[in-house]
């Protein structure tokens, strides 16, 4: 049963830490999004990427958040240093090609105290 | 920013009712999906619907697209207990060149089924 892999589940974290949250999309999926979901936010797209290039990052604060993607299996979102708002549940998700469905991972609950 | 805005934010009724949830946007599209989250999970794929359709049925549901006044609409009949959830429409934009071209969504309808 194919499906989005996020690791860890549950983080939480001091101000100043770095936060490191790991995603594995579905094998031969070419399109990767992360999202982070607040209550008064709601779903923020913070990056995509297509063929693990980034194709628009505009959502991401620059200064301490970035994303990569080392290979076809793992995406990663960093946040150094984490602050209290980057609480937030971070969801990625990926699909086959643009203009199909996305399929969400289960999320990260990131809590920086 | 969000492309698409949910109505209403909350909405609930006794089950056996059909349940309406409306959704607008701002932007030309490509298409318009509606996901379902329920509390504490990712969001799961509901539908889809292009932008040279207007309406698309799948079991219970039924979307409808207008692009003239950029809304669409998903229709729940029949609803069940379980079909308590967040209801999302997320936009798959035009891409202009200049911006994201990912998925946007909006804020959501929290349904709630009253057995």
């Amino acid at each position: 049963d194919a499906r989005v892999t996020q690791t860890p589940r549950h983080k939480v974290t001091e101000m100043g830490q770095e936060v490191t949250m790991r995603c594995q999309p579905i094998l031969g999926h070419n399109t990767v999004f992360w999202y982070r979901q607040t209550m008064m936010q709601g779903l923020e797209l913070l990056a995509y990427f297509r063929n693990r290039a980034p194709l628009d990052d505009s959502g991401m604060p620059k200064d301490r958040f970035s994303a990569e993607m080392p290979d076809a299996t793992l995406a990663t979102l960093k946040i150094q240093p984490s602050e209290p708002r980057d609480s937030a549940v971070y969801f990625c998700a990926s699909g086959l090609i643009r203009g199909t469905e996305a399929f969400f991972g289960q999320g990260t609950r990131l809590t920086v105290v | 920013s969000q492309q698409g805005e949910e109505d209403p934010q909350a909405l609930s009724i006794q089950e056996g009712e059909n349940a309406t949830m409306n959704c607008s946007y701002k932007t030309s599209i490509n298409n318009l999906q509606w996901y379902r989250q329920n509390s504490g999970r990712g969001l799961v794929h509901l539908i889809l619907i292009r932008s040279n359709e207007r309406e698309k049925h799948s079991g219970r549901l039924r979307v409808t697209l207008d692009t003239s006044k950029k809304s669409s609409s998903l229709l729940i009949t029949a609803s069940r207990a379980a079909d308590t959830a967040s209801y999302f429409c997320a936009t798959d934009m035009m891409y202009s060149g200049g911006g994201a071209d990912g998925l946007t969504f909006g804020k959501g309808t929290h349904l709630i089924i009253q057995p």
